[in-house]
């Protein structure tokens, strides 16, 4: 079972440049986020979505576009990525279960615009 | 240029020792709280949660308070161990179950230290 994986792992891109980070969960989760990590601040929710086919904007959307074409997969792209796109980037998904909401994040793609 | 990045609170205790790490969340309306760790490299881990109904909830070697008087939520770890050493978040979010879609806001974080 190898729940949330996201792919790549490390990235660099120059400014101007486009790229697509790849999250896939295999806990037929119906939600799945991203989620943005700088320096000395917590996490930041970018766009969510709730089932598939269906995203919604967070927090922090600007910038950014994702899709989620399948259940399992979350994808988020950047057409035109800028400096300030320098970060830790989560994807996680989540159940209710139990009375608890429970987020399993992967283990996140670093990703530097130069 | 050089960014100038936030500090995050720090806790050092010894090996055996119990700590505590504080959390002041923002949204009077939230009513579900949980507490997140993350080792260095990796995604965030699930600890322990609770409900705004409640005022403490004990895991396995770990207790969460939640005062909602004050917006304050801290986590207590028993004999804490050299593993514990990470960052730890707490998370707030608005009717788990329902129209949130398990939305939550993280707080900036806590660096734990244990010394052996």
């Amino acid at each position: 079972n190898a729940g949330v994986t996201q792919t790549p792992k490390f990235r660099v891109l120059k400014t101007g440049q486009s790229m697509t980070l790849l999250c896939a969960q295999d806990m037929n989760h119906e939600y799945m986020y991203w989620y943005r990590q700088d320096p000395g601040m917590g996490l930041r929710l970018i766009h969510y979505s709730v089932g598939e086919g269906t995203t919604a904007k967070g927090e922090v959307p600007d910038g950014y576009n994702v899709s989620r074409l399948k259940k399992q997969n979350f994808l988020l792209g950047l057409e035109s990525a800028a400096p300030s796109q320098t970060s830790v980037y989560f994807c996680a998904s989540s159940t209710f279960f139990s009375n608890t909401l429970k987020l399993f994040f992967g283990s996140g793609t670093q990703l530097s615009v130069l | 240029g050089e960014s100038v990045g936030l500090h995050l609170p720090t806790l050092s205790v010894q090996e055996g020792d119990n700590s505590i790490i504080n959390c002041a969340y923002s949204n009077s309306a939230s009513d579900y709280f949980i507490w997140y760790k993350q080792e260095s490299g990796k995604g965030p881990q699930f600890i322990i949660d609770i409900r705004s109904n409640m005022d403490k909830r004990q895991g396995q070697r770990v207790t969460v308070l939640l005062n909602k008087t004050v917006k304050h939520l801290s986590l207590q770890i028993a004999a804490t161990q050299p593993g514990d050493s990470a960052v730890y978040f707490c998370a707030e979010g608005l009717n788990a179950g329902g129209t949130s879609y398990g939305k939550l806001t993280f707080g900036q974080g806590t660096i734990l230290t244990v010394h052996p």
